[in-house]
């Protein structure tokens, strides 16, 4: 079935960095727009990044740009989020999260498919 | 950027309702809106898109309207399973933005 798995999640300290995954499974991974969004305990949704589904396009949140990138390998089927200088502000459950359409050339979509999110935590 | 509003934030309503969420955009965003419903611990799940169009799999008491600046969701007839949050989200342009949700719960 189509599916999406995140994993890499964990506590790590102020100005270190983690890098997430997402694993697709059941489409054509490398026909779909990507994008990863968080929510902070308690609180609500934030988009936090995407990329195309060839990945030549990318666009971040202000609240992330500089320090967090998107990629992808299409040959795996799977999607990354490189997250550095981390702070505590960023602590967050991290979603991956599919376009509606394939082969999206417009620019944003809905999200149809998501994954069960994996916990950041930014602590000292 | 795009900054979405709800209202209200939050309310009790009680099986059999009909029930409606308002949205706002903060500039227009034709009918590039969508609804999603997210139950705790759970990921969200999308409702409606395009404003209007139901997610295949969603029941017909969820419909959408709306189109440029202010959209609405409406459950027709609440059902046990519907009380969770719901967020509406703008994807005319980056970066894209959810609303702040609106929590329905049980009177």
């Amino acid at each position: 079935q189509v599916q999406l798995v995140e994993s890499g999640g964990g506590v790590v300290q102020p100005g270190r960095s983690l890098r997430l995954s997402c694993a697709a499974s059941g489409f054509t991974f490398s026909s779909y727009a990507m994008h990863w969004v968080r929510q902070a305990p308690g609180k609500g949704l934030e988009w936090v990044a995407v990329i195309s589904y060839d990945g030549s396009n990318k666009y971040y949140a202000d609240s992330v740009k500089g320090r967090f990138t998107i990629s992808r390998d299409n040959s795996k089927n799977t999607l990354y989020l490189q997250m550095n200088s981390l702070r505590a502000e960023d602590t967050a459950v991290y979603y991956c999260a599919r376009d509606l359409r394939s082969w999206n050339n417009r620019g944003g979509d809905a999200f149809d498919i998501w994954g069960q999110g994996t916990m950041v935590t930014v602590s000292s | 950027a795009i900054r979405m509003t709800q209202s209200p934030s939050s309310f009790s309503a009680s099986t059999g309702d009909r029930v409606t969420i308002t949205c706002r955009a903060s500039q227009g965003i034709s009918s590039y809106l969508a609804w999603y419903q997210q139950k705790p611990g759970k990921a969200p799940k999308l409702l409606i898109y395009a404003a209007s169009t139901l997610q295949s799999g969603v029941p017909s008491r969820f419909s959408g309207s709306g189109s440029g600046t202010d959209f609405t969701l409406t459950i027709s007839c609440l059902q046990s399973e519907d009380f969770a949050t719901y967020y509406c989200q703008q994807y005319y342009s980056y970066p894209l933005a959810f609303g702040p949700g609106t929590k329905v719960d049980i009177k």
